[in-house]
């Protein structure tokens, strides 16, 4: 079974370029969360989807940040136009619903995509 | 507030020496505690995770994990490093709301490095 799969890698901008960072998850989870880790920081939350439905954005850091997941499949974050804060590793996870009791569910994270903003 | 301390930033010991990575939290419930790993390249992996019951914690990789309440820690163990533990470790608190979903708070990170 594949894993969470992340694309780029990494990416490399300019300040006020756009960037569109993609999140594949697990086949069958309908849990998708984005974080964030700047600078060697605490990773941080970003926003969670249920299927298609943002459920809680409220990481998000300001309006050019703008997560969809269109069909609850894949999601996409785009950072727009870039800052030079915004430079740090993006994570996604995804979880299954229905195991354990509401908060026990497992997430698995994909490797992250590096993003550099000049 | 909801947070997460891991005090140690790096940490250098010998291979086939123990290991103890400490981890406090603050949370206002009783907490679900998780730890990850991440190696070079690649994603945050699950070492283990406390909902309840015993508070001693058996994960992969030959590590284990002890829920102190009186103490609100959960540091991370290991009897025996090997060169491939070393890795970057991180503690995280599960953040629970209504609907259910869990919403990861996680700590620093410590940075393990193994010395052959």
């Amino acid at each position: 079974e594949a894993g969470v799969t992340q694309f780029p890698s990494h990416s490399v901008i300019e300040k006020g370029q756009t960037v569109t960072l993609r999140c594949d998850p697990i086949s069958g989870h309908d849990n998708l969360y984005w974080y964030r880790r700047v600078m060697g920081k605490e990773i941080k939350f970003l926003l969670h989807f249920v299927k298609e439905s943002k459920q809680d954005e409220s990481g998000m850091p300001n309006n050019r940040f703008l997560a969809e997941r269109t069909g609850g499949t894949y999601s996409t974050l785009k950072v727009q136009p870039a800052e030079l804060e915004d430079s740090g590793v993006y994570f996604c996870a995804s979880s299954q619903d229905g195991v354990g009791r509401a908060g026990q569910e497992t997430q698995y994270f994909g490797p992250g995509t590096r993003l550099l903003v000049l | 507030a909801q947070s997460v301390t891991q005090p140690d930033i790096h940490i250098t010991v010998s291979e086939g020496a123990s290991l103890e990575l400490r981890c406090n939290y603050s949370y206002g419930a009783t907490p679900y505690l998780f730890w990850y790993v991440q190696s070079p390249g690649q994603g945050l992996q699950l070492l283990l995770k406390y909902f309840s019951g015993d508070t001693l914690v058996q994960g992969i990789k030959g590590f284990e994990a002890e829920f102190k309440r009186s103490q609100s820690s959960f540091n991370l163990r290991k009897p025996s490093v090997h060169w491939s533990d070393a890795a970057e470790y991180f503690c995280a608190v599960g953040a629970r709301f209504s609907g259910g979903y869990n919403k990861l708070i996680f700590g620093a990170g410590t940075r393990l490095a193994v010395h052959p």
